[in-house]
Order: C-alpha cells, then structure tokens, then sequence
C-alpha cells in the first residue's frame, strides 16, 4: 500500500519560500505522476502542479510564476517551493499520486499524504 | 481555465435518503471527472473516476453518470458514514476542483 508522508515548517515568512517535501512508502515513485494539492481553512481544493519521476512538470497557470517542483528517486521523494509567499498561500498543503491508466494526460487522484499545514505570519 | 460548479453547496439529509449531486464544467471535459469524499481534517478519499467508474473498495451506493459538462453524483442509500464533503475534479486539462457539497445530519 503507497503511503505519502509531507514534511517541512509550518510556518513561514512572508516574501519568504515554502519548502515541502513529501516522502513515498510502499511503493516506487518511478512512472507515476506525482502532484501537490492546497487547501486553505474551510476552502478548497487547489492543483498546484505535478512532476514526472522523469522530473517532467506542469504547473498551475495561476502558480507558475512561483512554483518549482523537483523529484529524487534515490530517496523517493519529491519537492514543492513556492516562492515570495503571502498570507494568501496559508493552506494545508497536500502531496498526491495519480492514477496510470487515463485516456486524458492527466489523471484522478489515488493516493494522498495526510497534508500539512503551512502558515505564511511573520 | 476550466471552472467546475456544483450544486447544491450544502444540505442536510437523513440516514436512507437517496441523495444527487451536480457538477457542471464551464467547457466539455468529455468524461474526464472524479469524485471525492472528504471528512473534517482528513485527505479527500477518490470514489469514482471517468465520471462513471467507481473506485475499488468503494460502497456500491454510490454512483456517478454524465459526460460534457454535466455530472452527478448519486447516494442511493445514505449510512452514517457518508456525511462528509464531496468534490468533483476534471481531469480534462489542468486539473480543477469544484467548490464543494457539504452533506449533513438533518
């Protein structure tokens, strides 16, 4: 059974660059897609973009000014920065798989970590 | 960008009621949509997928039908433990989540 774990500091300064990494279990990261998902409190939800175990991205279009994503298949795990933060980026962030098999060149979600909350204050 | 609505944005329901939600998609996404339950401070969970396909290990009372830009979501028999959030997501483009239906104890 895959299981996704995010990590990184809840809180970070405005301006400043949110960090996340997301750790996968039970699983190899290798041919999948591998995406970052937000949510702010009592909102929903928001795709920020997703990465290839090749290291391939798409990126929200709104995002894509601030947002990198990496991957590293010898530890398999895969990043999110998102840079110059405001409060607006205050969300519970969560790291995704989705599904092989779509007809589309995206995918449904499977598998999701548990999410993190990341607080832009200063 | 394509946007997703749903409707209602929340409602209250009984145990044993037959329950619909509505997706709409501002363009054709073919059907290229899925649905998910979430529950108050856990990750959304997928249940069905290709609009009509439901997700391994998911209950049979619950099913999906639509292509284009129209879907449902259908609870034919609501449990206790089905009361809960659901989105619908395309898949069509980049990725887009609707606002969400809240479903509660009436």
């Amino acid at each position: 059974q895959v299981q996704l774990q995010e990590s990184g500091p809840g809180l970070v300064k405005p301006s400043e660059t949110l960090s996340l990494t997301c750790n996968v279990s039970g699983g190899s990261i290798s041919s999948y897609y591998w995406s970052w998902i937000r949510q702010p409190a009592g909102e929903g939800l928001e795709w920020i973009g997703r990465i290839y175990s090749s290291g391939s991205t798409n990126y929200n279009p709104s995002l894509k000014s601030r947002v990198t994503m990496s991957v590293d298949t010898s530890k398999n795990q895969f990043s999110l920065k998102l840079s110059s933060v405001t409060a607006a980026d205050t969300a519970v962030y969560y790291c995704a798989r989705e599904e092989s098999g779509s007809a589309s060149y995206y995918s449904r979600v499977g598998y999701w970590g548990q999410g993190t909350l990341v607080t832009v204050s200063s | 960008a394509i946007r997703m609505t749903q409707s209602p944005s929340s409602f209250s329901a009984s145990i044993g009621d037959r329950v619909t939600i509505t997706c709409r998609a501002s363009q054709d996404i073919s059907s290229y949509l899925a649905w998910y339950q979430q529950k108050p401070g856990k990750a959304p969970k997928l249940l069905i997928y290709a609009a009509s396909t439901l997700q391994s290990g998911v209950p049979l009372r619950f099913s999906g039908s639509g292509s284009g830009t129209d879907f449902t979501l259908t609870i034919s028999c609501l449990q206790s433990e089905d009361f809960a959030t659901y989105y619908c997501q395309q898949y069509y483009s980049n990725p887009s989540f609707g606002p969400g239906t809240k479903v509660d104890i009436k």
